[in-house]
């Protein structure tokens, strides 16, 4: 099956500076990559997507590429904002299914 | 519209007994599934239902079951539970037919086994 890795576990920022959360896949037949935002106690909440026939993505402060040759893709964070803090998780989906990474915890200092 | 909705909240159990998760979605979607969440270690898949009458096993499927009750519901059931079972649960519905699209997650049921 699918198997998903994610780096960094944990990212400390400062407000206003960029995070970059990076994550390998192993499936080749995988076709669609989504990105969560999990706050503390909360339910995760799709923030972005991209599927394998596009390269970058972007949606205000936040892009995603992916590399489908390397089997990576990247989520972007710009002008970072403490509101940003949470656990991110990766995800690629090849059929039925959907399987996630471990999570990056994000810190933006004010 | 409510969703993807989740019953109990919280749940904490004694080693040997059981319980079913229930799980509703009312935005038509074909697809449900259900995930436990570790510290450090993710969302893992349990099980799930591509659509009404079908279900599979995901990574983690030992020690579950799952029904497929109707388009709307899925439930996931611990005949026994036991200690490893600790974790919280989430159920995801996707409304996938022949391209996937992003899950919409319920508020989770925190389980705690005794």
């Amino acid at each position: 099956g699918e198997n998903v890795e994610q780096h960094p576990s944990t990212l400390s920022v400062q407000e206003g500076d960029s995070a970059v959360i990076k994550c390998t896949y192993s499936d080749s037949a995988s076709n669609y990559f989504p990105w969560y935002k999990q706050e503390l106690g909360k339910r995760p909440q799709l923030i972005i997507d991209i599927r394998s026939n596009v390269g970058e993505k972007k949606d205000q402060r936040i892009a995603v590429t992916l590399n489908k040759t390397a089997k990576h893709f990247s989520l972007h964070i710009t002008e970072t904002q403490p509101e940003d803090s949470a656990v991110y998780f990766c995800a690629a989906s090849p059929s039925n299914d959907m399987r996630f990474g471990a999570g990056t915890r994000l810190t933006v200092k004010p | 519209n409510a969703g993807v909705t989740q019953t109990p909240k919280f749940q904490v159990l004694k080693t040997g007994q059981s319980m079913t998760l229930q799980c509703a979605q009312d935005m038509n979607h074909n697809s449900m599934y259900w995930y436990r969440q570790d510290p450090g270690m993710g969302l893992r898949l349990i099980y799930y239902s591509a659509s009404e009458g079908t279900t599979d096993k995901g990574e983690v499927p030992n020690g579950y079951n799952v029904s497929r009750l109707n388009k709307r519901e899925f439930s996931l059931r611990l005949e026994s539970a036991a200690p490893s079972q600790t974790s919280v649960y989430f159920c995801a519905s996707s409304v996938k037919r022949t391209a996937n699209y992003g899950y919409t997650f319920g508020s989770g049921t925190r389980l705690t086994v005794v």
